[in-house]
Order: C-alpha cells, then sequence, then structure tokens
C-alpha cells in the first residue's frame, strides 16, 4: 500500500518554463489536495478537490492550475514558472469527511531559477 | 476568517526536559484542530486532533494537547523529549467542510543532549 505517491521528488526549472507535478493517491480517497511550504509560512493551499471530478482554488492559487484526472490523480501545473514558486510542493489526500486525517505525500523540492 | 497562530518560531530544549508548543486560533465556533510534525527529510504525520468532548487530547509518540476555549489556545505537551522528537511541528484548523485546512507558520524544535 503506497499510501500517497508524487513525482518527481526534486526539479529545477527556468524562468518561463512549464512543467507538471503527477500526485497518485491509492486509498479510494474522495478530496485531494495540493499545498506549498515556505520557511515561516507553514503549509499554504493552493488547490483543493473535494471529489472526482472538481477542483477549487485555496489559498495561494495565482500561477498554477490543476487536473483531477479521474479519483487516484491529482495534477498540479505551472505554466510558466517564476523565482516566487521555488517551494516544497505536498500533496495530500483524505477520505473526505471531516474526522478524516489528511495523508501527505513525500513532498516535491522545486527550484525556479 | 478562521486562523491558527503559533507564536514560537524556534524552541530548544534539553533530551529529558519537557516540552510545550504554543497554538492559538481565531475561529467563531468549535473548531476542528490538528498537530502534525514534519521530521527533517520526511512527510508531515498527524500527532492528534481535537473534534469536540474531553478537552486533553492523547496523540501518538506520548504527545497531547489541551483545547482551551476561554483562551483559544491548543497547546501541545510533552513530559520527556527524546531526541527523535526534533522536528517542525505545525499547529493546523479546519477551515470548512470540504476539508481544508489552515497551517500555521510552525514551530521548530532543536533537541539538545
Amino acid at each position: 500500500n503506497a499510501g500517497v505517491t508524487q513525482t518527481p521528488k526534486f526539479q529545477v526549472l527556468k524562468t518561463g518554463q512549464s512543467m507538471t507535478l503527477q500526485c497518485a493517491q491509492d486509498m479510494n480517497h474522495n478530496s485531494m489536495y495540493w499545498y506549498r511550504q515556505d520557511p515561516g509560512m507553514g503549509l499554504r493551499l493552493i488547490y483543493y478537490s473535494a471529489s472526482e471530478g472538481t477542483t477549487d482554488k485555496g489559498e495561494v492559487p495565482n500561477g498554477y492550475n490543476v487536473s483531477r484526472l479521474n479519483k487516484r490523480e491529482f495534477s498540479l501545473r505551472l505554466e510558466s514558472a517564476a523565482p516566487s514558486q521555488t517551494s516544497v510542493y505536498f500533496c495530500a489526500s483524505r477520505q473526505g469527511s471531516t474526522n478524516e486525517k489528511l495523508f501527505f505525500g513525500s513532498g516535491t523540492q522545486l527550484s525556479v531559477l | 476568517a478562521q486562523s491558527v497562530t503559533q507564536p514560537d518560531i524556534h524552541i530548544t530544549v534539553s533530551e529529558g526536559a519537557s516540552l510545550e508548543l504554543r497554538c492559538n486560533y481565531s475561529y467563531g465556533a468549535t473548531p476542528y484542530l490538528f498537530w502534525y510534525v514534519q521530521s527533517p527529510g520526511q512527510g508531515l504525520q498527524l500527532l492528534l486532533k481535537y473534534f469536540s468532548g474531553d478537552t486533553l487530547v492523547q496523540g501518538i509518540k506520548g504527545f497531547e494537547a489541551e483545547f482551551k476555549r476561554s483562551q483559544s489556545s491548543f497547546n501541545l505537551r510533552k513530559p520527556s523529549v527524546h531526541w527523535s522528537d526534533a522536528a517542525e511541528y505545525f499547529c493546523v484548523i479546519l477551515t470548512d467542510s470540504w476539508g481544508k485546512l489552515q497551517f500555521g507558520a510552525g514551530t521548530q524544535v532543536v533537541v539538545t543532549p
């Protein structure tokens, strides 16, 4: 049972390049989330998907797009990377009810030069 | 708006000593609160959660937290710290029924011999 799997683990981009961060969960969870973690700011929600076929903006959605490809997969896309998007990105999932804990992926360290 | 504040950015504690991490929340009703821990190079792990009922919540790894409505606090405690407790700790509040979470800025705990 892999849980939440994120790829890649590390990535370096040049300003203006695009890329997609992949996330997949094998726990049949309904809700999935993308967070970014920056020093002194904790984790901030970028986008979330409460259920298959739905996506909503979180706290810091600008510069990102997401796709809930199916129940398992929730991808995060940077269309034109900027240095301000240098961060550690975490994908998470949960069954959907409020008393269910979040399961986190191991993170993607992204550097934009 | 719902939010959590962790006043201490960094705490140093001796191994075997007690530890208390502060968390204050802002929320109109009874909040759903969590503490997560992130060990170096690791993902996030749920320590404990509070939804209702007993205000003293027991978690994993010997941690406990006490919900105090009068003080709008949810402080995390451990009676005797182990070197493996060196990590970053996040206080988290649930902000809506879809499972959106608001993370505090985090408290970095350093354990000295």
